[in-house]
């Protein structure tokens, strides 16, 4: 079962690029990365997802590896606004859907 | 925009009490989840369905049972509440059958349990 290892918190600047790790070893093959941002008080918020290489969007880019047993998902000038908790999430392909997130990643931007 | 509204924000109820949170979805997803979020925990999964009266146990599902009977809403029941189930409740929904979409995330309900 994949499970993901993400550091517990991190520490940013406004205006710095924030890139947080996760560490999923026994990914599977039909598994998908996914990547939320939660606020206080409110549910996860979906922000990427990619299978492998890079995918960017609009707010964020996800780097994964040949191997995919990590993944990166890079905050380009973090501002005060990005301020919460990064959850990595590896999804349990092929019917049954079952999704393990990992402990999250407290980022804290300081002015 | 996919909208998940769980009934409560806040909920206070004694041990020993049969707990019903309520989950409602109109995007018309296959896919309903429940999880609780404790600190330093992350979420955890308790149930997930993916079809109507389909269930599947999470990680945690002990002292809970889930109930599906139309597609849009998916209760989580606490049988008999008791205080090691105080927690932040988290309900989600997802289209399709594989894990390259994203799951839509209620905003939560906090349940203290006296």
């Amino acid at each position: 079962l994949a499970k993901t290892t993400q550091p517990i918190s991190m520490d940013s600047y406004e205006g710095q690029e924030v890139n947080i790790t996760c560490s999923h070893n026994n990914i599977a093959t039909n598994d998908y990365i996914t990547w939320y941002q939660q606020f206080p008080s409110q549910g996860p918020r979906f922000i990427i997802q990619g299978y492998k290489t890079k995918v960017t969007n609009e707010v964020a880019s996800l780097f994964i590896p040949a191997d995919r047993k990590s993944s990166t998902l890079s905050l380009p000038r973090v501002s005060l606004s990005d301020t919460a908790v990064y959850y990595c999430l590896v999804g349990e392909g092929g019917g049954f859907n079952k999704f393990y997130f990992g402990s999250g990643t407290k980022l804290n931007v300081k002015p | 925009d996919v909208k998940v509204t769980q009934s409560s924000r806040y909920l206070v109820k004694r041990t020993g009490e049969k707990v019903f949170l309520e989950c409602v979805q109109d995007m018309d997803h296959e896919n309903m989840f429940w999880y609780r979020q404790d600190p330093g925990l992350g979420l955890r999964l308790i149930y997930f369905s993916y079809d109507v009266k389909m269930k599947e146990k999470g990680d945690i599902p002990e002292g809970y049972s889930v109930s599906r009977e139309k597609k849009e809403r998916f209760s989580l029941i606490l049988e008999s509440a008791s205080t090691n189930q105080t927690s932040m409740y988290l309900c989600a929904s997802m289209p399709g059958r594989l894990g390259n979409q994203p799951q839509h995330f209620g905003d939560g309900t906090r349940l203290s349990i006296l």
